[in-house]
């Protein structure tokens, strides 16, 4: 029973070129969310997705970022046009009930 | 506005000896609180939880205690070893966390000492 899958790993970006962070959930798992992590620093909540549908994205910046879930394939977080600031390391989690499931995390390095 | 708080970012305890993470909360619509475990470049990883209904949940050699009035609740592991070497977070939601977003302390590393 494979768990939360993130790719890339890690991923190198110039500034403002557009970066894409791959999320497959956890089998049989519906909801998908998004946390990003600063150095020294805890995770801070972005979005969460169900398939098709964004139910909540109050922790997502106005403008750069996007985040779909759709019908068919992972969960892609997009940041278009990476600044420095958006280094960090980017973790998807999914759930069906109560817990929700870490991936390995994308870290994210804007040159 | 942190509305998780994680006041000690490090603790280092014998093996063998009980290990206490500390976590206080601001929100008091908070209901759920989970606590994770994370080593360097992986993900976090679910360790506990604890539904605010509750003041004592327990699994294994870890147990987590909520004290609502307070709010504050506290991680127990008895008796700590070496591989629990980690970075923990205290993580809340107001739900039950499954359709919620979580939100986390800084976190503590906690480092056990052969």
């Amino acid at each position: 029973n494979a768990g939360v899958m993130q790719n890339p790993r890690h991923l190198v970006r110039r500034r403002g070129q557009e970066a894409r962070l791959r999320c497959s959930p956890m089998k049989g798992h519906s909801h998908v969310y998004w946390y990003r992590q600063l150095p020294e620093e805890g995770l801070k909540f972005m979005v969460y997705l169900q398939k098709e549908n964004i139910i909540d994205e109050s922790g997502m910046p106005k403008e750069r970022f996007s985040a779909e879930f759709p019908k068919e394939g992972p969960s892609i977080l997009r940041i278009q046009q990476v600044v420095r600031g958006d280094s960090a390391a980017y973790f998807c989690a999914s759930s069906i009930t109560n817990e929700q499931f870490f991936g390995p995390g994308t870290r994210l390095t804007v040159l | 506005d942190q509305q998780v708080k994680q006041n000690s970012p490090s603790l280092s305890v014998q093996e063998g000896r009980i290990s206490i993470l500390n976590c206080d909360y601001t929100n008091s619509m908070f209901d759920y609180f989970l606590w994770y475990k994370k080593y360097p470049a992986e993900g976090p990883t679910f360790l506990i939880s604890i539904s605010s209904i509750k003041d004592k949940n327990e699994d294994g050699r870890f147990t987590v205690f909520l004290n609502k009035s307070a709010k504050h609740l506290s991680l127990h592991i008895v008796p700590s070893q070496p591989g629990d070497s980690a970075v923990y977070f205290c993580a809340a939601s107001e739900g039950q966390g499954g359709s919620e977003k979580l939100v986390f302390g800084k976190g503590t590393k906690l480092t056990v000492n052969p």
